[in-house]
């Protein structure tokens, strides 16, 4: 596609549930990116995947969150039992593999109730 | 891993010139880049260093000295559209993952 692509751009969910963030990269892009922002907060690294490599899942906070990447092209951030501290905006952004830019997405706007 | 550190904030009148600070530390160095994100937006990117010295894109420019493991943006004749937020983010360690400062929020004046 044109752009980072992320779906769904908003989600409200019950404390406790599951939820499942997607993201669609840019076409070619190998090296994605997921981040969370919380309101007037800075970018908290999430996870990276780089190729075909082992992903750098050093920022998840928490065993509830988890993602993988099929194909190398979709991602998908999956947390689990979700917390009301989960709510934030989870952005997406892939570059082409070493490339100096990364290009982000609109972001997932998740609020937990 | 790797850590930044940049103001939280800063405020200047329009047409003013500002300069955010960022220091970084990381094993291993690739590069420092800048976004800048407005309020319910997602960042973009600004600019990139590898290689010490100033590198200028029209009213922003961006330096690098690597001995010192510090980089700033520098935003010229400053607009209202310029307030936003900045993030200075290295490329480092062992991976090339991008981390990120903070940010800095900038806040024009008219």
């Amino acid at each position: 596609g044109a752009g980072v692509s992320q779906s769904p751009s908003n989600k409200v969910t019950e404390k406790g549930k599951d939820v499942e963030l997607r993201c669609d990269p840019i076409s070619g892009h190998t090296a994605l990116y997921w981040y969370r922002q919380s309101l007037g907060q800075g970018l908290e690294f999430l996870i990276y995947f780089q190729g075909n490599s082992a992903p750098d899942k050093s920022g998840l906070p928490s065993d509830r969150f988890s993602a993988e990447r099929t194909g190398g092209s979709v991602s998908t951030l999956t947390i689990q039992r979700t917390q009301q501290e989960d709510s934030a905006v989870y952005l997406c952004a892939s570059s082409s593999g070493l490339g100096n830019t990364i290009y982000f997405g609109e972001g997932s706007w998740l609020t937990v109730v | 891993g790797q850590s930044l550190e940049q103001p939280s904030e800063v405020t200047a009148v329009e047409g003013a010139i500002v300069q955010i600070n960022c220091t970084y530390q990381t094993s291993g160095f690739y590069g420092l880049s800048w976004y800048q994100q407005h309020d319910g937006g997602a960042p973009t990117f600004l600019s990139y260093n590898a290689l010490d010295g100033l590198e200028e894109t029209g009213r922003f420019s961006s330096f690098l000295s690597r001995s010192d493991s510090y980089g700033y943006l520098l935003l010229q004749e400053l607009q209202m559209k310029d307030s936003a937020s900045y993030f200075c983010a290295v490329r480092g360690g062992g991976d090339y993952k991008l981390s990120f400062g903070a940010g800095t929020t900038v806040t024009v004046r008219a």
